[in-house]
Formats: C-alpha cells, structure tokens, sequence
C-alpha cells in the first residue's frame, strides 16, 4: 500500500505568515491528493482536491501544488481562525490513506 | 442541506460485534460513493471503508479487512458499518462520509460522528 507522510509534524507561525505544508506519496499517485482540515472538536473540512483544486467556500489564501509523489498545502497569509491540523489524503485507489497531519497553531 | 446522521456507537466488549448505521438527507444519495472514516481519541484520521454508488466497488482498510463490512441501502437512504471481532485498537470515533462522485474520489460532507469504545 502506498505510505502518505506529512512535514512538520507541527509548527507555530505569526499571524499574517506564509506556512507551507509538504505531503509525499511513497509512490506515484498522479493529482489524486486533497487537503482537509480539522479544528479543535470539530468535524474535517474539505480544502482542496485534485492537488490544487480549491473547493467551493474556502478562502484563496489556501492553495496547494504537486504531482506525482510531493505535494504542499500553503496558507498565504496565516489568520487566526486557521489553527487547525492540517491532513493530506491520496484517493487514486485503495485505501484512500490519510496523512498523519500537521497541527498548526499561532506563535 | 446535507445532512449526515450516524448512529449505534457504544461500549462493546473485545470479540464481540457492533452495527452504526449513518441515515442521509439533503441530496440525492444513490448518485455518491460513501465512506466510513474514523478517528481515534487524541488521533489522526483513519480511512476505514468505501462502497460505491451502487455497491459495485467496496474497499476496506488493511486493518479492519476480514472484520468488517459496508454496506448501503439506497431505497432507504443509509450506509451501514457490520462490525466484527472488535479489538480494544477500533476505539474511537466513526464518521460517515459523503464522496464528491459516484466512485471514490475526496469527501465534501461528514457527519459528526459515533463514538465506539471496545473494553472489557
């Protein structure tokens, strides 16, 4: 089965930073990767699909880049209410395995 | 407004079995695969199962395999969750997912989630 890996693990930023979150595929899996993300006690939230395809709603300072096994997920300018951890998933088969996730929080 | 309800989460002994069934509302549902993802406490997210529009495309997870089983029912509008042969490691919070497509692709709608608590 194909691994999914997320880096940092965690990371504290400053409001109005620009945060950049890598995932990697241990094989190739095309564009098939999406972002969610999950606040504290709340349900996950389709971000984006398609490795950069940004769902319906979700502010553009949210964007996403990759193919093939390395992808980011970069918030542009970090605002408060983006405390969340952050998931890769790769959907191009199964099982659509989620990343381990990237917690980020303000400085 | 898509609506997703899960339901018959609660503590079960080790070996002992278990059904959640998610009831759906606000689109129609025979045109979207549908997924069981799950969450265990302090954890990440957990892909469990899909089944698609029409049962024709079902895949599990390496770890709940031989264990569990999805299913659907399109004239009533739910999604299924058989779980067998539970272990103390299927502690935790199940979602059940609405897929963008009729196969399997990304998830745009989740319900909020029953929670399993498998202990002696």
């Amino acid at each position: 089965d194909i691994q999914m890996t997320q880096s940092p693990s965690s990371l504290s930023a400053s409001v109005g930073d620009r945060v950049t979150i890598t995932c990697r595929a241990s094989q190739g899996i095309s564009k098939y990767l999406a972002w969610y993300q999950q606040k504290p006690g709340k349900v996950p939230k389709l971000l984006i699909y398609a490795a950069s395809t940004l769902q319906s709603g979700v502010p553009s300072r949210f964007s996403g880049s990759g193919s093939g096994t390395d992808f980011t997920l970069t918030i542009s300018s970090l605002q408060p209410e983006d405390v969340a951890t952050y998931y890769c998933q790769k959907y191009n088969s199964v099982p659509l395995t989620f990343g381990p996730g990237t917690k980020v929080d303000i400085k | 407004e898509v609506r997703l309800v899960e339901s018959g989460g609660g503590l079960v002994q080790p070996g002992r079995s278990l059904r959640l069934s998610c009831a759906a509302s606000g689109f129609t549902f025979d045109d979207y695969a549908m997924h069981w993802v799950r969450q265990a406490p302090g954890k990440g997210l957990e892909w469990v199962s899909g089944i698609g529009w029409n049962s024709g495309s079902i895949g599990y997870a390496d770890s709940v395999k031989g264990r569990f089983i999805i299913s659907r029912d399109n004239a009533k509008n739910s999604l299924y969750l058989q779980m067998n042969s539970l272990r103390p490691e299927d502690t935790a919070l199940y979602y059940c997912a609405k897929d963008k497509r009729l196969g399997y692709s990304t998830i745009d709608y989740w319900g909020q989630g029953t929670l399993v608590t498998v202990s002696s």
